[in-house]
């Protein structure tokens, strides 16, 4: 079955403790990206990935890492977790970045940092 | 640039009516859109895309769209809800080059009995 999954779904952690959220897709595409999606703010990209090795920033990168080694996983990192990174998180992939493709959604992870 | 703008944060009907959920977008170069659905703690599932070929789109679950240039309209429409089409709606533009798509801010459907 193609799809997309991330781990954790659930997460709670206190400020300052470094943490990953994993990200792999089985459809071979090239293209991935991080979003964050807040109440009334809908989603918003955080970095993409056009290809292995290759990454770039998205509308809010700051306090985010990512890395593209291999191309099915895609995993996101929060060096130093703040309150305000608390949110719901999704990884993403499609055939390629161009903007007439559709992107496919992993289940989400639910991030609290108290 | 580009930008989407969902008019309704929320939109309630009675089941069997019609749904109509509104987006207006800007772009620059000429625009890819996207309807996606979000149902309760579930991801994103594409419901269609128009991507410069027909202007009336027609998706998954009896949904379908309108390009309007004219209008830099892209409205969700349905002429019967269920109450399965309760969930959260997201319009999303990308420009012709461009490797970050905006979405809107997201309509909640609510659908009564």
């Amino acid at each position: 079955e193609a799809q997309v999954t991330q781990n954790p779904r659930y997460l709670i952690t206190v400020t300052g403790k470094k943490l990953t959220v994993t990200c792999s897709q089985n459809m071979n595409h090239e293209y991935m990206s991080w979003y964050r999606q807040d109440p009334g703010l809908g989603l918003r990209q955080i970095y993409y990935s056009m290809n292995v090795e290759v990454t770039d920033k998205g509308d809010v990168p700051e306090g985010y890492k990512v890395s593209r080694k291999e191309k099915r996983n895609f995993p996101l990192i929060l060096e130093s977790p703040s309150p305000n990174q608390t949110s719901l998180y999704f990884c993403a992939s499609s055939l390629s970045g161009l903007g007439s493709y559709e992107q496919y959604f992993g289940p989400g992870t639910r991030l609290t940092v108290t | 640039a580009q930008s989407v703008t969902q008019l309704d944060s929320h939109v309630s009907v009675s089941e069997g009516t019609p749904v109509l959920l509104r987006c207006n977008y800007s772009s620059s170069y000429s625009p890819s859109l996207f309807w996606y659905v979000q149902h309760p703690n579930k991801g994103l599932q594409l419901l269609l895309k128009y991507t410069s070929a027909a202007t009336l789109v027609k998706g998954i679950n009896g949904f379908e769209a309108e390009f309007k240039k004219s209008e830099t309209s892209f409205h969700l429409t349905k002429p019967s809800a269920h109450m399965s089409d309760a969930a959260e709606y997201f319009c999303v533009v990308s420009s012709r080059g461009s490797y970050i798509p905006t979405f809107g801010r997201g309509t909640s459907l609510i659908v009564h009995p």
